[in-house]
């Protein structure tokens, strides 16, 4: 089974700077897709980014990258030019390339980094 | 076109009694997916289902829990005897057909929740 691990409860970072939030995860798989949901407090989950294990490039959507390291089973999150909106909940998310039943499995999360941001 | 749709978004019970809680994927997707989050913690994921076919329940508790997936109509996922540990946010997401479009994943589109609280 999959497992994936956010090992920052919470993180702080002053507004317009830079900060990282960590992910590890555990799989024997080769295949797979890796995503950045965020919850702000409405509780709606809200996909930020995902990176395709077959890819070698980080995904990039605007001031959001990742840092995806495949032997490390590692992805991290960078959130650049952090604004007040950026406050949230962030989880990293786990899913197998592998389909049953026509559709895509369910998604395996860690237990979340919840970010402040200071003005 | 709407989102997914979640009701009742608060739902109280009291032990003993039964939870209905209901989902309406987005127009033209075919598979739905059920995820617990309990406080403090990320999503769990409970059960995948297909239209009139359950793929994957290997998260779901054994006993008490139920989902379906009618033909017509919303998915339903149904707790009986409620307990004071079954108090959580219920997610429900859903994803279209697969797709040779890698580049998608298949992404899950989340709605909003359903609090249930067991009094």
């Amino acid at each position: 089974a999959q497992t994936v691990t956010q090992s920052q409860p919470e993180m702080s970072v002053q507004e317009a700077e830079t900060v990282t939030l960590s992910c590890t995860y555990d799989t024997s798989e080769s295949d797979y897709y890796l995503f950045w949901y965020k919850q702000p407090p409405s509780r709606q989950m809200i996909l930020v980014i995902r990176q395709e294990a077959y890819k070698q490039q980080n995904a990039t959507e605007n001031r959001f990258s990742v840092n995806f390291q495949k032997a490390a089973k590692s992805f991290s999150l960078k959130i650049s030019d952090s604004q007040l909106g950026d406050a949230a909940m962030y989880f990293c998310a786990y899913r197998s390339a592998s389909y049953s039943g026509g559709g895509a499995d369910g998604l395996t999360f860690g237990k979340g980094t919840h970010l402040i941001i200071q003005p | 076109n709407a989102g997914v749709m979640q009701n009742p978004r608060h739902l109280v019970r009291r032990r003993g009694q039964e939870a209905r809680l209901r989902c309406s994927p987005m127009k033209g997707h075919s598979h739905v997916y059920w995820y617990r989050q309990l406080p403090e913690e990320g999503l769990k994921f409970m059960v995948y289902l297909q239209k009139e076919n359950i793929i994957d329940e290997s998260g779901m508790p054994k006993e008490r829990f139920s989902a379906e997936f009618p033909k017509e109509g919303p998915s339903i996922l149904r707790i009986q005897q409620v307990v004071r540990g079954d108090s959580a946010a219920y997610f429900c997401a859903s994803s279209p057909p697969w797709t040779q479009d890698w580049e998608i994943g298949n992404e899950q589109f989340f709605g909003p929740g359903t609090r249930l609280t067991v009094l």
